[in-house]
């Protein structure tokens, strides 16, 4: 089982400054990773898919890089709406195992 | 638009089936896409359930295969989950979704349908 290990488990940025999260597999993936935002209340929206490419209606202040074990989501100006828990998923194995989210909250 | 929503009971006595159904509107169900299941257990991460592909094929996570089926119903445009023998650890919030492959990328979801395992 791949294991997806996120950081930090919390973010405080202020609005308008960049965002950067972390994670980790515990084995080489490729670039089978995909970002996910859930908002209090709400269920997971997909950012990123393939390590970079943005899904349909997602805003170009996301990004998304890596390879093999070490990737990254990157929030650039941050947005009230932004703020929120954000999911990495791998899927390069059969279970499609999730980290375990990173708030990113208001500082 | 394709929107999805789940419905079933929000309490379950341990040992019983939990059965849920996602209706799809907004796309035929037997057009495309995987038809997924993720639960989010309270304050915890997401875990992939299981899949079913638009023409019936099954995925399941290893862990819950043995208590697991997925079913597709086209004539209702909808695809439901039963899981047996449920216990504590099954207490989560329940998530269908529509997805490009068989265990990720989900888009859209449902809006999560709380199910607690309880006598």
């Amino acid at each position: 089982e791949v294991v997806m290990t996120q950081s930090p488990v919390t973010l405080s940025v202020s609005p308008g400054e960049r965002a950067t999260l972390f994670c980790r597999a515990s084995q080489s993936i490729t670039s089978s990773v995909a970002w996910y935002q859930q908002k209090p209340g709400l269920a997971p929206r997909l950012l990123i898919y393939g390590v970079s490419t943005r899904a349909t209606g997602v805003p170009p202040r996301f990004s998304g890089s890596g390879s093999g074990t070490e990737f990254t989501l990157t929030i650039d100006s941050l947005q009230s709406e932004d703020f929120a828990v954000y999911f990495c998923q791998q899927y390069h194995d059969w279970l499609g195992t999730f980290g375990q989210g990173t708030k990113l909250e208001i500082k | 638009q394709m929107q999805l929503q789940e419905s079933g009971p929000g309490l379950v006595k341990p040992s019983e089936t939990l059965s849920l159904t996602c209706s799809v509107s907004g796309y035929s169900v037997n057009s495309g896409y995987y038809w997924g299941w993720i639960r989010q257990p309270p304050g915890k991460g997401l875990e992939w359930i299981g899949s079913i592909s638009h023409d019936g094929d099954t995925y399941y996570n290893v862990s819950l295969q043995s208590r697991l089926t997925l079913s597709l119903d086209t004539s209702k445009n909808q695809f439901s989950l039963k899981l047996g023998s449920v216990s504590a650890s099954d207490t989560a919030i329940y998530f269908c979704a529509a997805g490009i492959l068989r265990n990720a990328r989900f888009d859209p979801w449902g809006q999560g349908t709380q199910v607690i395992v309880s006598s």
